[in-house]
């Protein structure tokens, strides 16, 4: 799987998008960008994930560049108990390749009132 | 839909116990994953099982740990000799049959400090 590379840390303020950059130079064309979260103590939490068109579901969007070399996570309206560590990670799509998920430093997000 | 189960969700044991950590997935899936935490540091794949097989056993060390996955009943994480830098969170994961490619379920993990 491709590696990542995301910012160690960032602050939001509540109420507002917060906007979470991942690289992912390496990336080959059957691999799917994937968002995890970890709240405090707590396991990880499926967000999102694609390919190459941006994606939206309930709880965020993901937009993915045009060479798929990077991505951006969206959070629209951040709240307080989005503070959490963001995981972007990418995943070879076959299923031979085994399901592993492999979860680099991720990006520690402080959501500010 | 009951989510994924762990349990004991916090266990103590002395250097040279045995410490089983027990996962019961989300119904209807097949597919179970451990990984370790541990403390400040990142989460690490150590095995991906279906039932009665183990698919990926890459990421368990070599020696004291085990994994099964019996046809009936949870999935258990096999710890013997227990030692202290075994102390951490070990997570659960599941996801669903087949040869699709489905985002994993995380359980609230067990807690196991070794003293």
């Amino acid at each position: 799987d491709a590696k990542t590379t995301q910012p160690t840390s960032m602050d939001c303020a509540e109420g507002r998008a917060a906007n979470l950059p991942c690289n992912h130079s390496t990336i080959s064309g059957n691999e799917y960008v994937y968002w995890y979260r970890q709240i405090h103590s707590q396991g990880p939490q499926y967000i999102i994930h694609g390919l190459k068109n941006n994606e939206t579901n309930e709880m965020a969007s993901l937009i993915i560049t045009e060479d798929r070399k990077s991505s951006t996570l969206i959070l629209p309206h951040a709240t307080l108990r989005d503070t959490a560590v963001y995981y972007c990670i990418v995943r070879v799509a076959q299923w031979a390749a085994g399901n592993k998920l492999t979860f680099g430093g991720g990006t520690r997000v402080l959501v500010k009132p | 839909n009951a989510g994924v189960m762990q349990n004991p969700r916090h266990l103590v044991r002395r250097r040279g116990q045995e410490a089983r950590l027990r996962c019961s997935p989300m119904k209807g899936h097949s597919h179970v994953y451990w990984y370790r935490q541990l403390p400040e540091e990142g989460l690490k794949f150590m095995v991906y099982l279906q039932k009665e097989n183990i698919i990926d056993e890459s990421g368990m060390p070599k020696e004291r740990f085990s994994a099964e996955f019996p046809k009936e009943g949870p999935s258990i994480l096999r710890i013997q000799q227990v030692v202290r830098g075994d102390s951490a969170a070990y997570f659960c994961a599941s996801s669903p049959p087949g040869q699709g490619y489905y985002e994993q379920y995380f359980g609230p993990g067990t807690r196991l400090t070794v003293t």
